[in-house]
């Protein structure tokens, strides 16, 4: 089955700085890649997500870019604001909607 | 909010009991899936309901069971409970089966087993 591994697992940065989160999955069929943002005692909120034939999305101070052929993806976050402060989850789903999820980044952003 | 309503919000239990806990999708959403998230860990595939069939399981056992109503909200039972069985249940829901679409999640069923 898919195995989604996810780094690093904390991430702080300084206000205004960049944020870059990395993932990578193991099943060549997986082809949506979310991203869910989880602040403490809340349910994951989905952020932004890519699908097998784009190889980058962005929205705002959010983008997300693939690489099918390394099969790994990865989320960036400009200039970051405290509120940004969460814990984030990169998942990848395949054909049959069987979605697995990384372990998670808790990023600090310090003002 | 995203619609995704999950009962009860908290539940304790004690080892060996069993447990229901309810999902009402979004209005519009026929696809629900369950997950089980650890404390500090990213949220477990349990299984997927399309139109009130299981359509995909995790790696989860079978006192790990669900069903979907024809309006599509959904029920996950656990038999048995063991102490691992503690954490926080999510359901999410979306609106087609097949088609890689978003899922927007409830805000869980934190369940403690004692």
């Amino acid at each position: 089955g898919e195995n989604v591994e996810q780094h690093p697992s904390t991430l702080s940065v300084q206000e205004g700085d960049s944020a870059v989160i990395k993932c990578t999955y193991s099943d060549s069929a997986s082809n949506y890649f979310p991203w869910y943002k989880q602040e403490l005692g809340k349910r994951p909120q989905l952020i932004i997500d890519i699908r097998s034939n784009v190889g980058e999305k962005k929205d705002q101070r959010i983008a997300v870019t693939l690489n099918k052929t390394a099969k790994h993806f990865s989320l960036h976050i400009t200039e970051t604001q405290p509120e940004d402060s969460a814990v984030y989850f990169c998942a990848a789903m395949d054909w049959n909607n069987d979605m697995r999820f990384g372990a998670g980044t808790r990023l600090t952003v310090k003002p | 909010e995203t619609g995704v309503t999950q009962s009860p919000t908290h539940l304790i239990k004690t080892r060996g009991q069993q447990v229901t806990l309810r999902c009402s999708s979004q209005s519009g959403h026929n696809t629900v899936s369950w997950y089980q998230q650890a404390l500090g860990q990213g949220p477990q595939f349990i299984f997927q309901y399309y139109r009130e069939e299981e359509n995909g399981r995790g790696n989860f056992p079978p006192r790990f069971s669900g069903l979907q109503f024809p309006n599509y909200s959904s029920e996950l039972n656990v038999n048995a409970l063991e102490l691992d069985d503690s954490a926080l249940y999510l359901c999410a829901s979306s609106p087609k089966q097949g088609l890689n679409t978003e899922a927007f999640f409830g805000q869980g069923t934190r369940l403690t087993v004692v």
